[in-house]
């Protein structure tokens, strides 16, 4: 079974543009977090969805970030535009609606915002 | 979700037993305590999760004080392979997000 992926692995990117993260989860994990790591500081919880529905959205820095899952599917997490802090690696992870305890997390997205 | 603590960094020898330490006073009764690690340049990792009994699975065991202000994770045999950071989380239920602190290094050396 193929575990969640995230695309692309790195982008680097101006200040000012903008770049779209992608994150496809685990088949039929209803549940899609996206967290990051800016540079030196711990892991922060950015959103959470059920399937479509944003269920947590306390965590989004901005309206800077933008981040959808239209189809209950795979998730896209857009920033525009980009800001030198927005630097950091973002991850995404899934879990199942019943009985998941463990969230799947990808490799995560390095983002450089020069 | 309460607050856990944790030593910065730990180390432990290759084969030996590394015991990581977690402290969570002010846990809450229907919060469970879960463990997920960060192996360099690679996503969180789920370990371990328990409410108040002791837990083992086939990577770890969990270890949490009858009061559960406190609980320790044990990986039995360490490996080099286990190197990594190791995080402590204290959550209310299994769709909740994970609240990340800066958790323990762990060094494993030959």
């Amino acid at each position: 079974e193929a575990g969640v992926t995230q695309f692309p692995s790195h982008s680097v990117i101006e200040k000012g543009q903008t770049v779209t993260l992608r994150c496809d989860p685990i088949s039929g994990h209803d549940n899609l977090y996206w967290y990051r790591r800016v540079m030196g500081k711990e892991i922060k919880f950015l959103l959470h969805f059920v399937k479509e529905s944003k269920q947590d959205e306390s965590g989004m820095p901005n309206n800077r970030f933008l981040a959808e899952r239209t189809g209950g599917t795979y998730s896209t997490l857009k920033v525009q535009p980009a800001e030198l802090e927005d630097s950091g690696v973002y991850f995404c992870a899934s879990s199942p609606t019943d009985g998941g305890n463990e969230q799947f997390f990808g490799p995560g997205t390095r983002l450089t915002v020069l | 979700d309460a607050k856990t603590t944790q030593p910065p960094s730990m180390d432990c020898a290759e084969g030996r037993a590394a015991n990581l330490p977690c402290n969570h006073s002010t846990i809450s009764g229907n919060e469970y305590v879960y463990w997920y690690r960060q192996i360099h340049s690679q996503g969180p990792q789920y370990i371990i999760h328990g409410l108040k009994n002791n837990e083992t699975n086939e990577m770890a065991s969990l270890i949490i004080t009858e009061d559960r202000k406190s609980s320790t994770l044990i990986l039995p045999h360490a490996t080099l392979r286990d190197t990594a950071v190791y995080y402590c989380i204290v959550r209310r239920s299994s769709g909740d997000k994970l609240t990340f602190g800066t958790g323990t290094r762990l060094a494993v050396r030959p």
